[in-house]
């Protein structure tokens, strides 16, 4: 079945670029996601990026997609404490009713 | 922007008991969702539901789950007798289509005593 990974923490200091990466299994997902989640909040979608683009960039974020390998990275520019949160990576298949299949989410703290 | 809201926000109860969470899904949505995120764990999905029935679900979402439609507004997930395991965040989501972007509601974090 469909799975997706990432690494659990990551720590940066205020102002660094903040990296978060994600590895996905189905090879027939069509959009891939960036949630995040503050304490005690929501799931917050943060940008996303069809399956046939290799790039997006939204501001600070910019997402990188490697088809070949699987690969996702959320990269922030100029990382703020704001930013700390938990970052998940979800993926979706183009099937019918098929759910979103979230990774484990990367608690991301921005240290002053 | 539009947005799912969810209802309460914090609901406590004793193991044994039935509890209904309520969402109000974005006016126009076709295709709604219940998922859930035990503390320190994955976002987990229970249960999809489009044209006033279940259209997949997981195999959490056992018989003690039923989700409703019951108006044209609101959308709500039932657990019948709830076990401390019960206890976590709920997330109620909704999408126009299916390959699109799920909006998610700022969830209930439901505690079974």
């Amino acid at each position: 079945g469909e799975d997706v990974e990432q690494s659990l923490f990551l720590s940066v200091r205020e102002g660094d670029s903040s990296v978060i990466n994600c590895t996905y299994t189905d090879s027939s997902s069509t959009y891939l996601y960036w949630y995040k989640q503050e304490p005690g909040a929501g799931l917050q979608l943060l940008t996303y990026i069809f399956s046939n683009m290799d790039m997006k960039q939204d501001q600070r974020l910019t997402v990188l997609l490697n088809k070949k390998d699987k690969h996702l990275s959320l990269r922030i520019a100029d990382t703020q404490t704001g930013d700390s949160a938990i970052y998940f990576c979800a993926e979706i298949v183009y099937s019918g009713n098929t759910p979103l299949v979230f990774g484990k989410g990367t608690r991301l703290s921005v240290i002053a | 922007e539009p947005e799912v809201t969810q209802t309460p926000s914090h609901q406590v109860t004793q193991m044994g008991q039935e509890v209904i969470l309520r969402c109000v899904p974005i006016s126009n949505h076709l295709y709604f969702y219940w998922y859930r995120q035990i503390l320190g764990q994955k976002v987990e999905f229970l249960v999809s539901f489009y044209n006033n029935e279940i259209s997949e679900k997981s195999e959490i979402f056992d018989d003690q789950f039923s989700v409703e439609r019951p108006d044209g507004s609101n959308f709500t997930l039932k657990i019948r007798s709830t076990k401390l395991e019960d206890s976590a965040m709920y997330f109620c989501a909704s999408t126009l289509n299916t390959n699109e972007k799920l909006f998610f509601g700022s969830g209930t974090q439901l505690s079974v005593l």
